[in-house]
């Protein structure tokens, strides 16, 4: 079965520093992988998105994540945190298109000053 | 603006009460689905439904009914066999034919009083 597991559930990062949360993922073949935020109260925005092809993905918002199939892993980075990125953030998996996505249980970041 | 319109925002549920909640889509999107989010727990699938007239239970349908009579519409019903209702509802559509992604609603907070 599919599943995804954010091992850190608060992370707390300096305004400028840079930042990286942790995916990993458990399925067999390679997986539809996805990044995604959200603000208190709010939906769920998609940040960026891995299928096939380069494994160094691009997003909105200056993040960033690499896929590396040895470790089963999709972190998610970005270089240098503003105090608006603070937020939840969720990393999850799909077999297929249109099939139902497997989320992890979230990281909260939160940004100081 | 396409998009993807929960309602209403807030809910509130005497114990032993149906309640409905609202999801519509104008994206022209061939699949729905519904999450239930409680803290610390991520985002767990209720049901989901990939054409019209026809849905799929997820992980945790127990207490929940859905229908799905037009592409646009996928209301979530809460019965009273929901013995723990309070928590925040997320509704998501995509294409089945691709994989880029949900886009989700704003969401439900459901309490019950």
């Amino acid at each position: 079965a599919q599943s995804v597991t954010q091992p850190d559930i608060h992370i707390t990062v300096s305004e400028g520093a840079s930042l990286e949360l942790r995916c990993n993922y458990s399925y067999g073949a390679t997986p539809y992988l996805f990044w995604y935020v959200q603000s208190p109260g709010q939906g769920l925005q998609l940040l960026l998105k891995y299928f096939s092809g380069d494994t160094l993905v691009q997003g909105i918002k200056g993040f960033e994540a690499e896929f590396k199939r040895s470790q089963s892993s999709f972190n998610l980075r970005k270089p240098s945190v503003h105090w608006s990125d603070a937020a939840e953030y969720f990393c999850a998996v799909g077999r297929q298109a249109g099939t139902a996505l497997i989320f992890g249980k979230g990281t909260t970041l939160s940004v100081s000053s | 603006d396409g998009g993807i319109t929960q309602s209403p925002k807030y809910l509130f549920r005497k114990e032993g009460q149906n309640v409905t909640l609202s999801c519509e889509q104008n994206l022209n999107h061939d699949a729905m689905y519904w999450y239930r989010q409680d803290p610390g727990q991520g985002l767990r699938l209720i049901y989901y439904s990939q054409i019209v007239n026809d849905f799929q239970k997820g992980d945790i349908a127990e207490g929940y009914s859905v229908s799905r009579e037009k592409k646009e519409s996928f209301p979530l019903t809460v019965t009273s066999a929901q013995k723990n209702p309070t928590a925040f509802y997320l509704c998501a559509s995509t294409r089945n034919a691709e994989n880029y992604g949900y886009t989700f609603g704003s969401g439900t907070r459901l309490t019950v009083v």
